[in-house]
């Protein structure tokens, strides 16, 4: 069974603060990995995708990938109230298709 | 705009009912996908198409479901006999332009009473 784990939370920080979201996986045969985020009562929405060892940053948010310790996480830098939503990440396993395995997801609060 | 649009956007049906959801992808693509989240999850796969090849389904597809992509275009989802345990946001998606990525419609929320 291959798994994709994060802590549910709740994350509270501070306005103006670093977020960091965390995600391990199951299987190190994985290719690509994502981050959705949700707000409450939509549908997930693609922020970040990672598909090799290091960091991928795009405006506040920076995705990093270690593939030998099957983690990968997200840093929000200059977190805004309107960051608050549900995180989820995704890792796709496969060649040739999109089929995506999400997380439970982090619910992240930005406090003003 | 995520490139799939979805119908009904709500849906209330009485245990027992059969419901029927919509996905159309604005633009051609050759595979589309159902997922199901419920809530404090993540989205579950159920199934996914290669043009009207049904390729894969989840074994959370019991018999009571059945995805339909005819045409190579739109799709639709089929649960018959709703039961309460249905009750979920059932979300398509549409390949992106990056390797692996899946673009989300709005989704379609049942809630079965």
């Amino acid at each position: 069974q291959k798994e994709v784990e994060q802590n549910s939370g709740p994350l509270s920080v501070p306005e103006g603060a670093i977020a960091s979201l965390n995600c391990t996986y199951s299987d190190r045969g994985s290719q690509s990995f994502f981050w959705y985020r949700q707000y409450s009562g939509k549908s997930p929405e693609l922020i970040m995708s990672i598909y090799s060892n290091g960091d991928k940053e795009d405006g506040r948010f920076t995705a990093q990938l270690n593939k030998a310790s099957q983690y990968v996480s997200l840093l929000i830098r200059d977190s805004q109230p309107s960051d608050s939503a549900t995180y989820l990440c995704a890792v796709n396993w496969n060649f040739g298709n999109e089929k995506l395995t999400f997380g439970t997801g982090t619910r992240l609060t930005i406090i003003p | 705009d995520t490139g799939v649009s979805q119908d009904p956007r709500h849906k209330i049906t009485k245990r027992g009912q059969n419901v029927t959801f919509r996905c159309d992808p604005i633009s051609e693509h050759n595979r589309l996908y159902w997922y199901r989240q419920t809530l404090g999850q993540g989205p579950e796969f159920l199934t996914y198409f290669q043009n009207e090849a049904q390729l894969e389904k989840s074994r959370l597809l019991s018999d009571r479901f059945s995805a339909e992509r005819p045409k190579g275009s739109f799709s639709t989802l089929e649960i018959q006999r709703t039961e309460q345990g249905d009750s979920a946001m059932y979300l398509c998606a549409a390949p992106g332009a990056g390797t692996g990525e899946l673009f989300f419609g709005e989704g379609s929320r049942l809630t079965v009473l």
